[in-house]
């Protein structure tokens, strides 16, 4: 089935461990984003990538990487665990319109992250 | 600074009522989303618009470019439908979404 695919569903780290979490799209989108929900806040863009190779920084990129050697795939790694990184975090994807405009933007189930 | 704004944060109706749910935003679009997250998560586009008008059932999304304005109206609301909404532009030049807190709605039988 298209769609995002983002694992894992749920994640508890200790503080300083790292780990990634992955993403996957079969629709050949372009544009792939990370972004984390924390409550009573919307959800804030962490980093970005617009095509294979290319990754830019969001709104919260502190304490995350990313890389796109695919156009497939677009992981989010976090380098050294803390508390403060405890989130619920979503992967999208979606077409790049250019003038035309975007097209339907398709969201992973999330992820539950709890560092301890 | 919030780029895009919703009102209300938290709506109550009975099952059966018309209800409205707005989003102002600040940043010139391409286009505006809106999305329901269900308890347990996920997130589902309900629309994409980028001018006028469009339909889906018992949902009707609008758009005023000019007035940097959407409303997500919901007709004959059911409990199915409580889930948070929430409004996201695509920003220009650089395509950036930026997403409003999120409109919890309770329909209530």
């Amino acid at each position: 089935n298209a769609g995002v695919t983002q694992t894992p569903k749920f994640q508890v780290l200790k503080t300083g461990q790292s780990m990634t979490l992955q993403c996957a799209q079969d629709m050949n989108h372009e544009y792939m984003s990370w972004y984390r929900q924390d409550p009573g806040m919307g959800l804030r863009l962490i980093h970005y990538s617009v095509g294979a190779g290319i990754t830019d920084q969001g709104e919260v990129p502190n304490g995350y990487n990313v890389s796109r050697s695919t156009t497939e795939d677009f992981p989010l790694r976090l380098l050294s665990a803390a508390p403060s990184q405890t989130s619920v975090y979503f992967c999208a994807s979606s077409l790049l319109g250019g003038r035309i405009g975007y097209t339907e933007a398709f969201f992973g189930q999330g992820t539950r992250l709890t560092v301890v | 600074k919030n780029e895009v704004e919703q009102s209300p944060q938290n709506l109550t109706a009975q099952e059966g009522e018309f209800i409205t749910i707005n989003c102002s935003y600040s940043v010139g679009i391409s286009a505006l989303h809106w999305l329901q997250q269900h308890p347990g998560g996920g997130i589902v586009s309900l629309f994409m618009l980028s001018s006028g008008k469009k339909k889906h059932g018992r949902l009707i999304a609008t758009i005023n470019i000019q007035e940097k304005h959407s409303s997500l109206h919901i007709t004959a609301s059911h409990p199915r439908d409580s889930a948070v909404y929430i409004c996201a532009v695509i920003g220009l030049p650089g395509g950036q979404f930026y997403f409003g807190t999120g409109t919890s709605l309770t329909v209530i039988p």
